[in-house]
Parts: structure tokens; C-alpha cells; sequence
């Protein structure tokens, strides 16, 4: 069965820190991975999608590592800010489907 | 604006009753989906749709029923609608191209909100 587990499923920082958040996938015949944002009673965001045959991807303070052979992704996000506050959605490309994790609420407090 | 537009993004109804929500997307993809956001904020794809044909199906109720006039249309039809079936739906589309670095990457509508009471 295709399931992708985030890890922490919230986490409140003070603004600057650096923090990672965690996804991890029982499938690793995937796609691609990407991470995606959504703030409250938005849409969804696309911040960074990596290949599966990529190691990692940036984009400013971001940045998306993949290891498919051990099933995990990371998401760093260098000095926070108030407004990285949001929902952050791992989402892993199985066959042209996405199946998404349950979501890390993030809150970076100033 | 280049996007993934719904309509309408609130929609307010009461139980058995037929409702549709539409999506349209330009930015000239090929692919296009609809996902389901329960109230623990899951998402779950539903359908996928690849140039007006149906390729995926994810064991949804035979009360939903995608309709893709064209390619860049998907709009989802729900029957006798229940309770259960409150949540936000949101349309994406894909352009699925082995292209470099951007290789089906999926873009979101805003979304609608369903409530049936």
C-alpha cells in the first residue's frame, strides 16, 4: 500500500530558527516528490518538486533532499519567518496520482 | 492570469440534492485531477483525467461523475448528495512531459469548500 507518514504533524518555532520537516514513503517505485504549502482556507502551493532521480532541490530558503532507497524527504527551511507560517504537504507522484501526507502545521512565532 | 480556476468556491446545499463544481485551467495541460480534503485536512485524489479520457479512478462513489468537455475543462457532477461528502475538492492539472526539472509537476485550484446539510 502507497502511504506517505509527516513528521512532526505541528511544530511552533521562534522566528530565525532553522527547522526541518520530515516525509517518509512506503512505496519507493515513485516519480517525484513534491512539497507543496498551504496556508488556511487556501490552496495548494507547489514550493519544490524533486525527480526521482535527483538528490535534492532549492529554491531561497528552501531546500528538498529525497533518498528513495531508505523512502524519506526532507524539507529544510533556513531562518524562518512569520509568514513561512502554514501547512507544509509532502506529496509523493505514484503513476500519475499524488498521494499526499497528513501535513507538518508549521508556526514561526515573532 | 495563468492558473487553475473553480467555481464556485462555496457551496452550501442540503442533503440529496445534485450539485456541480467547475474547474478550468490555461496554462495548456493535458492532465487533470480532483482531490478531496476531508476534515482532517487529508488529501485524496479522486479522478484523473488525461486529454478528456479517464485515467485514474479512485473507488469514488458512482455519485461522482467527472465530465471533461475539453481538455481544458473538469468539471465534477455529485448525486444525491450525503453528509459525508463535506469537505474541500480542489481541481489540479499536470503537464505530464518528461520535461527537465519540471516533470509533472501538479498546480492546485483554490478549491471549494462544500458543506451539505
Amino acid at each position: 500500500k502507497q502511504e506517505v507518514t509527516q513528521i512532526p504533524a505541528a511544530l511552533s518555532v521562534p522566528e530565525g530558527e532553522n527547522l526541518v520537516l520530515n516525509c517518509s514513503f512506503t512505496d519507493s517505485a515513485i516519480y517525484n516528490l513534491q512539497w507543496f504549502r498551504q496556508d488556511p482556507g487556501k490552496g495548494l502551493t507547489s514550493l519544490l518538486l524533486i525527480q526521482s532521480s535527483q538528490r535534492e532541490q532549492t529554491s531561497g530558503r528552501l531546500n528538498a533532499s529525497l533518498d528513495k532507497s531508505s523512502g524519506r524527504s526532507t524539507l529544510y527551511i533556513a531562518a524562518s519567518q512569520p509568514g513561512d507560517s502554514a501547512t507544509y504537504l509532502c506529496a509523493v507522484e505514484y503513476g500519475n496520482k499524488l498521494v499526499f501526507g497528513a501535513g507538518t502545521i508549521l508556526r514561526v512565532k515573532s | 492570469d495563468t492558473a487553475v480556476s473553480q467555481t464556485p468556491k462555496y457551496l452550501v446545499t442540503q442533503m440529496g440534492n445534485d450539485k456541480s463544481i467547475k474547474c478550468e485551467q490555461n496554462l495548456g495541460h493535458d492532465t487533470m485531477y480532483w482531490y478531496k480534503q476531508d476534515s482532517k485536512k487529508f488529501l485524496k485524489i479522486m479522478f484523473s483525467y488525461n486529454n478528456k479520457e479517464l485515467i485514474i479512478n479512485e473507488t469514488v462513489p458512482n455519485r461522482f461523475s467527472p465530465k471533461s468537455p475539453d481538455k481544458a475543462h473538469l468539471n465534477l457532477h455529485i448525486n444525491s448528495l450525503e453528509l459525508g461528502d463535506s469537505a474541500v475538492y480542489f481541481c489540479a492539472s499536470s503537464q505530464p512531459l518528461r520535461r527537465l526539472g519540471r516533470h509533472n509537476e501538479q498546480f492546485f485550484g483554490p478549491g471549494t469548500r462544500l458543506t451539505v446539510l
